[in-house]
């Protein structure tokens, strides 16, 4: 089936730390990844996204690379600011499915 | 970000009430979604339009009435609902099916008493 792993949180990490949020995948085709971010009362807000194996996503600083040999699209970044603090999500869409599957979202907390 | 709007954005009803949700996209995109967000559990697609007609329906209740009169405006009626469908209800469109790129409104936030 299609499935989307995420790490569980909350993460909490001091200002200007290195972020790294762990997401797997299966799929039953050649996926579409995303990384959705959620602030405090607010919807979903597309991040990044990547297409195809190998491509890397990025926006306000953030990356992750389509990695199909470990079926992984880890978000990263650099130095995390106290603004950063949200749900981020991992989804996926195929091109034959009329749906996302998203994961369970994971909460980082940013500390000054 | 005024891409798709969703009026209201709070919400408390009796369990007797009768309510709609408003979705308005701007965007020109011709698909549009209903989601649920509960606290502690995965978003779950409710309904799925395309070109006005229904293509998706995930096994949700009959209390919940999805409507879609054009390509730009969807709503979500509410009747006779149980404290348990207390819920973020979020809004998403996308140019078409297939795998394209959701872009979500801010959501109505549902208290049913």
């Amino acid at each position: 089936g299609n499935s989307v792993t995420q790490m569980e949180g909350p993460v909490t990490l001091s200002e200007e730390a290195f972020l790294t949020i762990n997401c797997t995948y299966t799929a039953t085709g050649y996926p579409s990844l995303f990384w959705y971010v959620q602030y405090p009362g607010e919807g979903l807000q597309l991040l990044l996204k990547a297409t195809k194996a190998d491509d890397k996503g990025s926006n306000k600083g953030f990356e992750a690379t389509y990695r199909k040999e470990t079926t992984s699209f880890h978000l990263e970044k650099g130095s995390v600011q106290v603004s950063d603090s949200a749900v981020y999500f991992c989804a996926l869409s195929l091109y034959n499915f009329n749906k996302f599957y998203f994961g369970s979202g994971t909460k980082l907390n940013v500390k000054p | 970000e005024t891409g798709v709007t969703q009026t209201p954005r709070h919400l408390v009803m009796g369990m007797t009430n009768k309510k709609s949700l408003k979705c308005e996209q701007h965007l020109g995109h011709n698909a549009m979604y209903w989601y649920k967000q509960s606290a502690k559990k995965p978003l779950e697609l409710m309904f799925v339009y395309n070109f006005k007609e229904q293509t998706e329906n995930n096994s949700v209740p009959s209390r919940f009435s999805p409507e879609c009169p054009n390509s730009s405006h969807l709503f979500l009626h509410l009747h006779t609902l149980q404290p348990e469908d207390s819920a973020l209800y979020l809004c998403a469109s996308s140019q078409g099916l297939g795998g394209e790129t959701q872009y979500f409104g801010p959501g109505t936030r549902l208290l049913v008493l």
